[in-house]
């Protein structure tokens, strides 16, 4: 079956950075892209960027440009998101997906969340 | 950027009620559109995509419509698993803005 397991909760200082993984199995995991989602406390979704694991190209939400890095692994299934320059406001639940984007974007599976804690 | 505003932003209903939530884009984004149910603690749940088609696995009570800039996502009969927040969202410019949620509560 499909699974997207994350790693495990982070605190950071801020100024730090912090780099989550997303191991897939179950699946061709160069066959589709994943995303990457977070979510503060009591807030709503917000989307961060992608990585296309077959050709390691990614794209990146505005807000994020310059402080965020996404890469990935092909011979150990995973996909890293790495997020520089920590501030209080970044404290978060960090969300792997997997998405199909010659569906129009399909985001079927998801990660258990990673919670990264920004504390001084 | 495409920006995506749901509304009501919290709605009070009962079991059996019918439920519709709206999502409307800032421009067209055609019928590139996903709904997900969240619940408490939990990753998203995708419902509903290109507008308007079921997800495997997802009960057919739940049904999504439109195109353009103006969609819905309709309940048919509530159910008790179904309290939860729903959220619309774009896939079709260059960053996949989510609409800011919709907190269905008894």
């Amino acid at each position: 079956q499909v699974q997207l397991v994350q790693s495990g909760a982070e605190v950071k200082k801020p100024g730090a950075s912090v780099k989550v993984s997303c191991k897939a199995s179950g699946y061709t995991f160069s066959n589709y892209g994943i995303i990457w989602v977070r979510q503060a406390a009591g807030q709503g979704l917000e989307w961060m960027g992608w990585v296309n694991p077959k050709s390691g190209n990614t794209g990146y939400a505005q807000k994020f440009q310059g402080r965020v890095t996404m890469t990935r692994n092909t011979s150990i299934r995973t996909a890293y998101m790495e997020l520089s320059s920590l501030r209080f406001e970044d404290t978060a639940v960090y969300y792997c997906a997997r998405v199909d984007h010659a569906s129009g974007g399909i985001t079927d599976y998801w990660g258990q969340g990673t919670l990264v804690t920004v504390s001084s | 950027d495409v920006q995506m505003t749901q509304s009501p932003s919290s709605l009070s209903a009962s079991v059996g009620d019918r439920v519709t939530i709206t999502c409307r884009a800032s421009q067209s984004i055609s019928s590139y559109l996903n709904w997900y149910q969240q619940k408490p603690g939990k990753a998203p749940n995708l419902l509903i995509y290109s507008a308007s088609n079921l997800q495997s696995g997802v009960p057919s009570r739940f049904s999504g419509s439109g195109s353009g800039t103006g969609f819905t996502l309709s309940i048919s009969s509530l159910q008790p698993e179904d309290f939860a927040t729903y959220y619309c969202q774009e896939t079709y410019s260059v960053s996949w803005t989510f609409g800011q949620g919709t907190k269905v509560e008894i």
